[in-house]
């Protein structure tokens, strides 16, 4: 089955940017999305098919996809953003389909 | 507004059964895939399952997890998705998500959950 592999955490000071990865083979065949999970809380899409924004999702998140690793950028950092992310794809290249997620990266704001 | 509230969690011994609901408002349920979600304390998300729209042939996929003891449903007249879950083991329990899945294709399918429910809690113990 298709695997997704993402590091553990990233840590980032407030107003820097923040790159969370995603690797998995050819993944930039895929369209990736990618979840927010605060603690407690349901989890939040805020990014879907790369690099498209949900309404209600601020321009500081964005998204790209080439080759092996895809990746979800977060402009000018606020303390608001440290959460779990969750990179996501719809794998059909098995025997049956299905959802798969990368691990999850703990996104610190120092 | 898009609503998902799931209902039916709740403290079930090893080798019941268990079956939950998610009720859903502020759409048109019928045009939409329904997908189940778990996490289990301190872990990632695990997807569970998966029900297309009928225009889409309401078919199911399963994660191989639960493939088999595991069953979700629609009832497009309520607009609601149930899980059933059978045989219950100590490593289903988790805090359960209902979506609701969009779907996109360029070139191939995918899908995406782009509202989720705040979730129920499911405890398999004896």
């Amino acid at each position: 089955s298709y695997v997704l592999t993402q590091p553990p955490s990233v840590s980032v000071a407030p107003g820097q940017t923040a790159r969370i990865t995603c690797g998995g083979n050819n993944i930039g065949s895929k369209s990736v999305h990618w979840y927010q999970q605060k603690p407690g809380q349901a989890p939040v899409l805020v990014v879907y098919d790369d690099s498209d924004r949900p309404s209600g999702i601020p321009e500081r998140f964005s998204g790209s996809n080439s080759g092996n690793t895809a990746t979800l950028t977060i402009s000018r950092v606020e303390a608001g953003d440290e959460a779990d992310y969750y990179c996501q794809v719809w794998d059909s290249s098995s025997d049956h389909s299905g959802v798969v997620f990368g691990g999850g990266t703990k996104l610190t704001v120092l | 507004e898009v609503q998902l509230v799931e209902s039916g969690g709740g403290l079930v011994q090893p080798g019941r059964s268990l079956r939950l609901s998610c009720t859903a408002s502020g759409f048109t349920f019928g045009d939409y895939a329904m997908s189940w979600f778990r996490q289990a304390p301190g872990k990632g998300l695990e997807w569970v399952g998966f029900i297309r729209s009928k225009a889409y042939g309401g078919t199911t996929e399963y994660a191989a997890s639960v493939k088999g003891r595991f069953t979700i449903s629609r009832d497009d007249s309520k607009s609601i998705a149930y899980l059933q879950m059978n045989s219950l083991k100590t490593e289903d329990t988790a805090v359960y998500y209902c979506t609701r899945g969009r779907i996109t294709i360029f070139g191939v399918v995918t899908y995406y959950f782009d509202y989720w429910g705040q979730g129920t809690l499911v405890t398999v113990s004896s």
